[in-house]
């Protein structure tokens, strides 16, 4: 079956330390995505790729990194210099960057850090 | 500047009530594209149907429909006889034609569906 998958669907961290969201697909898409949801509220774009070895900020940057060096995996690492980290964490990807691809999504990575 | 409001924040209704889910966009583009999907209470956002601007005919799958007009920027879904599956929060989203574009969601509509 081709999809998304975000690994762990929950995960805990103490302040101040760095943590790492996995996100792999199989769909053989170019782009992926990185979102951010906070309780009650709309999506908000953290990071994009179009391509392998390439990436863009999107609204919302600060304090987290990414890499793609492969077409499958687009990891998100959430460091220490984010304020306020505790969120659910939506990973995606489309066909193609067009803004007429639409965009498929994993489950979620739910994390809380005390 | 892109621009997408969903201005309703919750809506509650009985089983097999009708139900409509607005959806009002701003851009200043000729080519868009518009979406909408869903989020069950698992978290996964589901893609539903894709527009674009220049298709304005209204399409139907099953019990849901979507209802786009440009005149008035609206993108409005309905689904017919509601079930308690569709209890969800429904995001309406758009994106410029532009590759690299970014997607912007509105802020969605919690939907409940009681039995």
């Amino acid at each position: 079956d081709g999809g998304i998958t975000q690994s762990p669907k929950y995960l805990f961290r103490k302040e101040g330390q760095n943590v790492t969201l996995s996100c792999e697909q199989n769909l053989n898409h170019d782009a992926m995505y990185w979102y951010r949801q906070d309780p009650g509220q709309g999506l908000r774009l953290i990071y994009y790729s179009q391509i392998v070895n390439d990436f863009q900020k999107g609204d919302i940057a600060e304090g987290y990194s990414v890499s793609r060096e492969k077409k499958e995996s687009f990891p998100l690492t959430v460091t220490s210099a984010q304020k306020n980290p505790t969120a659910f964490y939506l990973c995606a990807s489309s066909g193609g960057a067009g803004g007429g691809y639409e965009q498929y999504f994993g489950p979620g990575t739910r994390l809380t850090v005390t | 500047a892109q621009k997408v409001t969903q201005a309703q924040t919750e809506i509650s209704v009985v089983e097999k009530e009708d139900v409509t889910l607005d959806c009002v966009y701003e851009t200043r583009d000729t080519t868009y594209y518009l979406f909408w999907y869903k989020q069950p209470p698992s978290g996964e956002l589901v893609f539903l149907i894709r527009r674009n601007s220049f298709d304005e005919q209204n399409e139907i799958s099953g019990r849901y429909s979507w209802n786009f007009q440009k005149s008035t920027s609206s993108f409005n879904f309905t689904i017919t006889a509601s079930q308690v599956v569709d209890s969800a929060v429904y995001f309406c989203a758009l994106n410029r034609e532009t590759s690299g574009s970014r997607l912007t969601f509105g802020e969605g509509t919690q939907l409940t569906v009681n039995p």
